[in-house]
């Protein structure tokens, strides 16, 4: 079992739908990185959340610690969302290497 | 502020050779974290720095391959004798570091990545 675990793994969806990608982990810190790749490799940093629920633009992010598992969903999806999303959990404080999942594909078709 | 950058964005190499990559963090980021990614994979960690020390190395970090941080601002990794496995992309990030005593964790910010191929 994968200490970081996504869902799905591929996503295809229509310009417009509202998108959710799981992610639950077993091990690290009680705080959650999200981050976009784009093809070509580079990876941006989207949200770092350790309680409840962030918002930035279209992007919300969510996490439950009791629970280890966290959400982002995308509302209003723009093709120019496709990417592959990864979550990633830090492996303690003063320790923050990250694990990371295998990512979620996301496809969006105009 | 110019982020994290990584030279060369491609290298392609013959299997047996010597291959050495830098990154140059955002400056005043104490740490600095060197991942690796294979296709259809999620990255993996190799090492980190705090400053100019090397605190933590991965078990995929065989003896063939070392990284330097010698004045605590750019790092090097360099691959000895490459063999075709190590074709991957290769992902240096920064953070500020230090705040973790007040229970933070900081985000990372990641370079565009050095691709690899071993021919």
């Amino acid at each position: 079992k994968n200490e970081v675990e996504q869902s799905p793994q591929n996503l295809t969806a229509q310009e417009g739908e509202f998108i959710t990608i799981n992610c639950s982990y077993s091990v690290g810190i009680s705080a959650l990185h999200w981050l976009q790749q784009h093809p070509g490799g580079g990876i941006v940093s989207l949200f770092m959340l350790s309680s409840g629920k962030k918002k930035h633009g279209r992007l919300i992010a969510t996490i439950n610690i009791q629970e280890k598992h966290s959400s982002l969903h995308i509302t209003a999806s723009h093709p120019r969302d496709s990417a592959v999303y990864i979550c990633a959990v830090p492996f303690n404080f003063g320790n923050e290497k990250l694990t990371f999942g295998t990512g979620t594909r996301l496809t969006i078709i105009p | 502020d110019t982020g994290v950058s990584q030279d060369p964005r491609h290298k392609i190499t013959k299997r047996g050779q010597n291959v050495t990559f830098r990154c140059d963090p955002i400056s005043e980021h104490n740490r600095l974290y060197w991942y690796r990614q294979t296709l259809g994979q999620g990255p993996e960690f190799l090492t980190y720095f705090q400053n100019e020390a090397q605190l933590e190395k991965s078990r995929l970090l065989s003896d063939r391959f070392s990284a330097e941080r010698p004045k605590g601002s750019f790092s090097t990794l360099e691959i000895q004798r490459t063999e075709q496995g190590d074709s991957a992309m290769y992902l240096c990030a920064s953070s500020p570091g230090g705040r973790e005593l007040a229970g933070f964790t900081d985000t990372q910010y990641f370079g565009p990545g050095t691709r690899l191929t071993v021919l």
